[in-house]
């Protein structure tokens, strides 16, 4: 069965200051695919990366990046310089490939994040 | 940039009733989910549908619970008979690669 672990359940820092979120995941698919999302107090949830388990690059797109590591089952989230905008919940989750092309997704269950002014 | 809706915003309900919540997945997605999230926890999965039919389902997605797609273009939840616990804000997600998340429906059981 797959699983996802968010330790951090409370993270506040204070703006402008780096910090990472991690994700640990469990599977016994060797091809699965790992995700960020994001809930902002308005409830939604965006959609920040979808990862490939082939794909062990780390991968960066402006203040985010991401790191997966295979050898420790791990898909961690930097926010660099944060900013009160990314005050959020941060859902960390994995899928595996079902029979028909279909992915069910298995969320952890959250951080949330505080920038402090 | 397309985008999934759902409607309504919030329902609010009286324990025994049957509530649809409406989805419009994005135009070119070939899956179909639904998720809900009880107040303050995680995420999780109900149901995916393709091909005009449920691919997969959880334990929560039991007989009270059906999923439509009744015109091609929206993608239904039924539940029959509400209970309190099913109290949530229920999503609705289509993929073609990554699954977009439609705004939520908070359905308030009383």
């Amino acid at each position: 069965a797959q699983k996802v672990t968010q330790a951090q359940t409370e993270i506040s820092v204070v703006e402008k200051e780096d910090v990472t979120l991690d994700c640990v995941y469990e599977t016994r698919d060797t091809t699965y695919y790992l995700f960020w999302y994001k809930q902002p107090p308005s409830g939604e949830l965006v959609f920040l990366i979808r990862r490939n388990s082939f794909d062990e690059q780390n991968e960066i797109s402006g203040r985010y990046s991401w790191n997966f590591q295979k050898s420790t089952s791990s898909f961690n989230f930097t926010i660099t310089a944060s900013q009160v905008v990314d005050s959020a919940v941060y859902f960390c989750a994995l899928s595996e490939e079902g029979d028909f092309g279909n992915e069910k997704l298995t969320f952890g269950t959250g951080t949330r994040l505080t920038i402090i002014p | 940039e397309p985008e999934v809706t759902q409607t309504p915003s919030h329902q609010v309900t009286q324990m025994g009733q049957e509530v649809i919540l409406r989805c419009v997945p994005i135009s070119n997605h070939l899956y179909f989910y639904w998720y809900r999230q009880i107040l303050g926890q995680k995420v999780e999965f109900l149901v995916s549908f393709y091909n005009n039919e449920i691919s997969e389902k959880s334990e929560i997605f039991d007989d009270q619970f059906s999923v439509e797609r009744p015109d091609g273009s929206n993608f239904t939840l039924k539940i029959r008979s509400t209970k309190l616990e099913d109290s949530a804000m229920y999503f609705c997600a289509s993929q073609v690669n990554e699954q977009f998340f439609g705004p939520g429906t908070r359905l308030t059981v009383l």
